[in-house]
Parts: structure tokens; C-alpha cells; sequence
């Protein structure tokens, strides 16, 4: 089945340093996928996202490409602030069912 | 304006019992879907609805039974609970349940099962 592969947490940066939260599903044919965020207390929400190959998704200074050929969509930003502090998932979305990965915890120190 | 809203935030019931978590959505949208999320931030769907029939049922146990009344609000009854239960739930929707589709998250409510 499908599934979506996450890297483990938590993530301790500090302010302005480069990320990447790496992120490869297992899927058959043409997913979509995600990057959602939770901040502290709250849902979800979407953060960015990608509808097919090398589509580049993109919010909040963040960004992911769809790589359909090594089946990855890394999140990274080029210098992450303290209120970038959450927890985000990766996601696939096929048909009517969207698996979430584990999540990834990320800390920014000011 | 809430876009999805769930009542109540926090609930805290003693095992055995029964209860309701609701779920309310102003998007307009045809989908709604009921997540839950465990102590280590796992998230898993549990259901969804399009416009008020039952599309996915997850494997959950028969003693959890989601009612969509209309297709802005979706229902999510437990009864005996257990304290496996304990767990964040939160109610979602989308435009039409397409894979393309962004959900659109409540903001959750916290079950505890003492």
C-alpha cells in the first residue's frame, strides 16, 4: 500500500540556519503530495503543495519539488525563524485517502 | 469565521462511557473526514464522508460510529470507551475528496480516558 517516509525528530536548528526535512513515499502511479504544518495547540494546515513531476510547491519561504524518479518531495528553506517552530508532515494523496507521514518535530533556538 | 470547527476542545470521561465529538464545517465543502491522532503525533484516517455517505472506513472499531446529519457537519460517537482512546481527533474536509484536494483541519479535541 501506500506509504509516506519521514525523517525522524526532533530537529534543533538555530535562527537562520538552512533546512531540509527529508520525505520519499511508496505510491502507485500519480499521487499528489503534501506538506502540512501543526503549530503548537493546533490542526493542521497546509504548507505547500505538488500535483505532479517537478512541480515545485511552494509558501512561506519553504519549497519542495515532486520527484517523481526518486519518489521524494524534501521540504527546505533557506533560513528558518523561531515561529517556524511545529510539527510537519509529509503527505500523499491518491484517490479519496491522503496518508500522512510520521511527522517531523522541528525546534528553532533564537 | 471558523472554517472547521469541533466541540468540545477537551474531554475527560472515565472508561466505559459514551460520548460525542462534533464537527461542523462553513467551507461549503462535499467531503469531511475524522483523523486521530496518537501520543506520538501519529496521524491516521479513521473516516470519511462525501456529501453524507460513508466513503472510507478504516478498520476502526465497531464502536466508533460517525453521523453526517447533513454534509457540513460530521459526527463522531464512541461508546465504552477505552483508555486506548486517549488520543487527539480531528475533523477535516475538502472540496470534493479528489487527490488534488487540500483538507482543511478543525482544530482538534483532545480525548483522555481515565
Amino acid at each position: 500500500g501506500d506509504s509516506v517516509t519521514q525523517m525522524e525528530g526532533p530537529v534543533t536548528l538555530s535562527e537562520e540556519a538552512c533546512l531540509t526535512i527529508n520525505c520519499t513515499y511508496t505510491a502507485t502511479g500519480y499521487p499528489s503530495l503534501f506538506w502540512y504544518v501543526q503549530y503548537p495547540g493546533e490542526g493542521l494546515q497546509l504548507l505547500l503543495k505538488a500535483t505532479k513531476a517537478d512541480d515545485k510547491g511552494s509558501n512561506k519561504g519553504f519549497e519542495a519539488t515532486y520527484r517523481k524518479e526518486t519518489t521524494s518531495f524534501h521540504l527546505e528553506k533557506g533560513s528558518v525563524q523561531v515561529s517556524d517552530s511545529a510539527v510537519y508532515f509529509c503527505a500523499v494523496n491518491r484517490d479519496d485517502k491522503i496518508i500522512f507521514g510520521k511527522g517531523t518535530r522541528l525546534h528553532i533556538l533564537p | 469565521d471558523t472554517a472547521v470547527s469541533q466541540t468540545p476542545k477537551y474531554l475527560v470521561t472515565q472508561m466505559g462511557n459514551d460520548k460525542s465529538i462534533k464537527c461542523e464545517q462553513n467551507l461549503g465543502h462535499d467531503t469531511m473526514y475524522w483523523y486521530k491522532q496518537d501520543s506520538k503525533k501519529f496521524l491516521k484516517i479513521m473516516f470519511s464522508y462525501n456529501n453524507k455517505e460513508l466513503i472510507i472506513n478504516e478498520t476502526v472499531p465497531n464502536r466508533f460510529s460517525p453521523k453526517s446529519p447533513d454534509k457540513a457537519h460530521l459526527n463522531l460517537h464512541i461508546n465504552s470507551l477505552e483508555l486506548g482512546d486517549s488520543a487527539v481527533y480531528f475533523c477535516a474536509s475538502s472540496h470534493s475528496g479528489r487527490g488534488t484536494d487540500t483538507q482543511y483541519f478543525g482544530p482538534g479535541t483532545r480525548l483522555t480516558v481515565l
